[in-house]
């Protein structure tokens, strides 16, 4: 069963300083790797999607990595700000069109 | 404009008491989830119907049930809620199929239960 772990729960970096999120996964045949950030109370908002066969994704200031070999997805966001304040969470596919396994998610605070 | 409308987004009810929270979306996407999210938990899937393909997770209680009437909209039905369904739900959809986006995930606002 796959089992998706998403560690520190919470954090705190001074506004400017890189963001650096991580999630690993138990069962490395996945099919891709998503992550999401999510507002209290709250949906969520995709934030950016790894195909099993990429390395990594790219969108504005985050940056997403994927090794599947060891199980392990991290997320950059460069040049923190106040806003960047939410939880984020990443999800793996096992298949195609397969429900996504979440982690708990890492809730990042950027003090002004 | 919001693209999965999710509505109420805060419902309350007593313990017992049937409740349905409803969703509906623009994207006309084959795929259709409900989440349950907990307080700093993961979303937890409830159903999803692929189509009219309904597919309920092993775990999911039988006090919730689901329909899906059409493409556009989606229930949630608690038939006797209890103290322990109180949460956040989320609807999501996704397009389905093979290519690129496929798989992406596109959630509501979620609907806040609270029991009394």
């Amino acid at each position: 069963k796959q089992e998706v772990t998403q560690i520190p729960a919470a954090l705190s970096v001074p506004e400017g300083e890189n963001l650096v999120l991580n999630c690993s996964f138990t069962d490395s045949a996945i099919y891709n790797l998503q992550w999401f950030r999510q507002d209290p109370g709250k949906g969520l908002t995709s934030l950016l999607l790894i195909q099993s066969s990429q390395r990594e994704q790219t969108s504005g200031r985050l940056n997403a990595s994927l090794d599947k070999s060891s199980g392990r997805s991290t997320l950059y966001i460069a040049a923190s700000q106040p806003g960047d304040s939410a939880t984020y969470l990443c999800a793996v596919e096992r298949s195609g069109n397969t429900p996504l396994v979440f982690g708990k998610g890492t809730r990042p605070s950027v003090i002004a | 404009d919001a693209m999965v409308i999710q509505n109420p987004r805060y419902q309350v009810t007593q313990f017992g008491k049937p409740v349905t929270l409803s969703c509906s979306q623009t994207l006309n996407h084959n795929v259709m989830y409900w989440y349950q999210q907990k307080s700093s938990q993961a979303p937890k899937l409830l159903f999803h119907y692929y189509d009219k393909d309904f597919n309920n997770e092993a775990d999911t209680p039988d006090n919730f049930q689901s329909r899906r009437p059409n493409t556009s909209f989606c229930f949630l039905d608690i038939r006797s809620p209890g103290l322990g369904d109180a949460a956040m739900y989320l609807c999501a959809t996704s397009r389905g199929g093979r290519g690129s986006g496929a798989n992406v995930l596109t959630f509501g606002a979620g609907s806040r239960l609270t029991v009394l």
